[in-house]
């Protein structure tokens, strides 16, 4: 297995301009995340989708957008790209479904897209 | 989900036993205590995860104390590849609320030589 796969590695965007981040996982997973994380800071969560369909929103959403068209893929979309936004970005899955691995199927994090926006 | 408190960073000598101190003094009954570390610019990677009983894996041990106020991770003989940034999330679900889990700021360990 791959696990999760985060495509492209680095990217510099201009003010204003859009791209989406992609994210993959081949373990089935139903839960998918997204994080970023600041220079020296902790993750935060931008959005979060618990099945293929499914999208909800985490605590800065503001800027992003999703889908989740399919249990293997959750693209992560910038629109209108600012400097604020720059910063790396993980995606994530878990299994998820069932009641023992909602406690006890832990997080698999890609290696993360990181992004400048100048 | 309650919040944790972590010392910022620490050291350990190589092959010795890193014992990570974590204090959730706030954690409610059904709340689990995840550990997570993060090496240099990759993707944090899961480690132990336990709710009340003492809990061992392959890659480390976690102690968590009678009250559940607090819990110790230890890594049994370190080694120079396990340098990077501990993480000590308290949430009822692996996968957090709406919130997602609570990553802080972390323990940056440091193993020397």
């Amino acid at each position: 297995n791959a696990g999760v796969t985060q495509t492209p590695k680095f990217r510099i965007l201009k003010i204003g301009q859009s791209m989406t981040l992609q994210c993959t996982q081949d373990m089935n997973h139903n839960y998918m995340y997204w994080y970023r994380q600041d220079p020296g800071m902790g993750l935060k969560l931008i959005y979060y989708s618990v099945g293929a369909g499914i999208t909800d929103k985490g605590e800065v959403p503001n800027g992003y957008n999703v889908s989740r068209s399919t249990t293997e893929d959750f693209p992560l979309r910038l629109e209108l790209a600012a400097p604020s936004q720059t910063s790396v970005y993980f995606c994530a899955s878990s299994h998820g479904q069932g009641e023992s691995r909602i406690y006890n199927s832990p997080l698999h994090f890609g290696n993360g897209t990181r992004l400048t926006v100048t | 989900d309650a919040k944790t408190t972590q010392p910022t960073s620490m050291d350990c000598a190589e092959g010795r036993a890193a014992n990570l101190p974590c204090n959730h003094s706030t954690i409610s009954g059904n709340e689990y205590v995840y550990w997570y570390r993060q090496i240099h610019s990759q993707g944090p990677q899961y480690i132990i995860h336990g709710l009340k009983n003492n809990e061992t894996n392959e890659m480390a041990s976690l102690i968590i104390t009678e009250d559940r106020k607090s819990s110790t991770l230890i890594l049994p003989h370190a080694t120079l590849r396990d340098t990077a940034v501990y993480y000590c999330i308290v949430s009822r679900f692996s996968g957090g609320g709406a919130d997602g889990l609570t990553f802080g700021k972390g323990t940056h360990l440091i193993i020397q030589p």
